[in-house]
Order: C-alpha cells, then structure tokens, then sequence
C-alpha cells in the first residue's frame, strides 16, 4: 500500500511570506500528525488532526495552523515566516485508535528553508 | 521541550558489534516507541513497548522498558554499515495523539 506523502519535498521561501505543506496519509489512516525538526529544538509536535477536527495542539505560535480534509488529507500553513521557521516537517498517519504495534507511520518531510 | 534525553548522543562501532541506546524520559507513559531516521529524511517506526511490557523483540532489535527509572534501551545485535543512522525514542503519554521525542542517538557502523 503507499505510504504517507508530502508535497513538495523542498521549499524555499522568503521572510514574511506565507507557505502550505501538504500531507496524504496512509489510506485507513484517519489521524494525522505534524512535527517539525530543527537542530536546536529536535523534534517537536506541531498539531494532530482527526476526522477533520484539530485534537491536540503543541505549543507552536498561532502563524502555524492546519487543517484536514474528509478524505484525511491534511495541510499545514505557516504565514509571515521568520529564518527560525526552516525546518524539516514531517507528517505522520495512524490508525485512529492509536498506533497499536505498528506505531506512526511517517513521510520524508518536506525541507522548508526561509531566507 | 523533550520529554525524554537519550544516550550516548553518538556512538560509533565495527560492523558485527552490538549497539546499545539509551533513553530516560518525565512523565508517566502509555507506550514508547523507537524510530530511526536517515540523514534528514523521514522516519521509520522500529520497534513499539507498551508500559506494562518489559521487553521486546524483533528480529535483531532488543528493547527493555522500565517504568520505575522512567528509561528504556534499544539493543541492536550484529550491527551492519546499513544501520548507520539516528536513532530516536519516542514516548506517547494518551496513546495515539502526539507523541515526545527524545533528542537521537547518532549512530555509525563502521564496515
């Protein structure tokens, strides 16, 4: 079966402009998670969506939001991006009632660089 | 913030040794999970220990948990240059809503 996609791979933005990252997941797959990975903060979760509804938020200011679609697909949008937003995102898909043996399933990310 | 801290932050060896990682975490846990990632991309789920497990096995992956001292550790037997790779623990505290990571084990077999 495919695994969970994001689109594009890599991105480079300029100061102040905004982005959308998007993730397909595993197709099942209701949940759908967010972390982004930088060399200072590791990684870090962003936000996990369920059935179109946002059920847990991490502490990321409110530029970063996100949505899901009814077919699970989901989008994160970062707007007036600063140089601290370069990041790798990654996506990750489960099972909606949890991660069982198999745990998350991720994408390769999508590579953000901010200049 | 991380949960959890993870030891070492590198360890490198020959091909055939065995490579052991360690993790400490905060809080109380309703699973703990391990993933290895290579050079930027995305990760791989290795390995899943529930909190009333102790132990775990799959294929050359050992992980023990102990609640008690709040530390799990990965073993990896007859390593190969293949599982040249970072190496992160990750607790889930509510079983399938987010999860913690801890800050990676980089981990480079020699050949």
């Amino acid at each position: 079966k495919a695994g969970v996609t994001q689109t594009p791979r890599y991105l480079i933005k300029t100061r102040g402009q905004q982005v959308t990252l998007s993730c397909s997941p595993i197709s099942g797959h209701r949940s759908v998670s967010w972390y982004q990975q930088t060399p200072g903060q590791g990684l870090q979760f962003l936000f996990e969506y369920f059935s179109e509804t946002q059920r847990n938020k991490g502490n990321f200011p409110g530029r970063f939001s996100g949505r899901q679609f009814s077919n699970s697909r989901s989008e994160m949008n970062v707007s007036t991006l600063e140089l601290g937003d370069s990041a790798l995102y990654l996506c990750a898909s489960s099972l909606p009632t949890g991660p069982h043996d198999y745990g998350y399933t991720f994408g390769s990310g999508t590579r953000l660089t901010v200049v | 913030s991380q949960q959890g801290e993870e030891d070492p932050q590198a360890l490198s060896i020959q091909e055939g040794e065995n490579a052991t990682m360690n993790c400490s975490y905060k809080t109380s846990i309703n699973n703990l999970q391990w993933y290895r990632q290579n050079s930027g991309r995305g990760l791989v789920h290795l390995i899943l220990i529930r909190s009333n497990e102790r132990e775990k096995h799959s294929g050359r992956l050992r992980v023990t948990l102990d609640t008690s001292k709040k530390s799990s550790s990965l073993l990896i037997t007859a390593s190969r240059a293949a599982d040249t790779a970072s190496y992160f623990c990750a607790t889930d505290v509510t079983s399938g809503s987010r999860l913690t990571f801890g800050e990676g084990t980089q981990l480079t077999v020699n050949p």
